[in-house]
């Protein structure tokens, strides 16, 4: 089994609906992400959590919100989806003990807003 | 903030060395990290350097000089499977936020 699960795997929406993205993980690591990649723009960060307690914005969370209900789960939200907001989303994580930075991404969830 | 270059396309030919630079400017630098990413896939982890120096890991190594604010990866018995996207992520601020800035991504395509 993954150990990173991203759902759905894909997804299409119209503009103004509200749509949430699951993350789970089986690795118990206390770090979470989620990321956006766009054609050309590489990874960028939405939202991280080091803990259920503790969330923070990454570089582009403008028209994101996310929950960490548990340690395994780490969801991001679209309250009103756009069509710029058309991407790969990917969930990850990692290990707070690791010297080396390393996280473990999800398989992504391909978003189209029309 | 922090903010990395690398060539967006490299070509080379099966049995090659191929190098992919990495130049950054950051604040609170911790680290270069390489990832692999195939088709739209999830990326994966190849490579960290903390130190300035060379890391090897097989075919692949990985080096970096923080005086130069430059790094690289570098793949040598280059095969058809390492077709693929590459992206530097530099770590930082340091502490407890371990973040990573993902550069834009090296596409490799690996010629017969």
């Amino acid at each position: 089994d993954a150990d990173v699960t991203q759902t759905p795997r894909n997804r299409i929406t119209k503009t103004g609906k509200r749509i949430m993205l699951e993350c789970s993980q089986t690795k118990g690591h206390d770090r979470m992400y989620w990321y956006r990649q766009d054609p050309g723009l590489g990874l960028r960060l939405i939202y991280y959590s080091f803990d259920v307690k503790d969330i923070n914005k990454g570089e582009i969370s403008d028209g994101y919100s996310v929950s960490r209900q548990a340690q395994a789960k780490f969801s991001l939200s679209l309250e009103s989806a756009i069509p710029n907001q058309t991407a790969l989303y990917f969930c990850a994580t990692s290990d707070r003990t690791s010297p080396s930075y390393e996280q473990y991404f999800g398989p992504g969830t391909r978003l189209t807003v029309t | 903030g922090q903010s990395l270059e690398q060539p967006s396309e490299v070509t080379a030919v099966e049995g090659a060395i191929v190098q992919i630079n990495c130049t950054y400017q950051t604040s609170g630098f911790y680290g270069l990290s390489w990832y692999q990413q195939h088709d739209g896939g999830a990326p994966t982890f190849l490579s960290y350097n903390g130190l300035d120096g060379l890391e090897e890991t097989g075919r692949f190594s990985s080096f970096l000089s923080r005086s130069d604010s430059y790094g690289y990866l570098l793949l040598q018995e280059l095969q058809m499977k390492d077709s693929a996207s590459y992206f530097c992520a530099a770590g930082g601020p340091s502490g407890s936020a371990r973040q990573l800035t993902f550069g834009s991504g090296t596409q490799l395509t690996v010629l017969p």
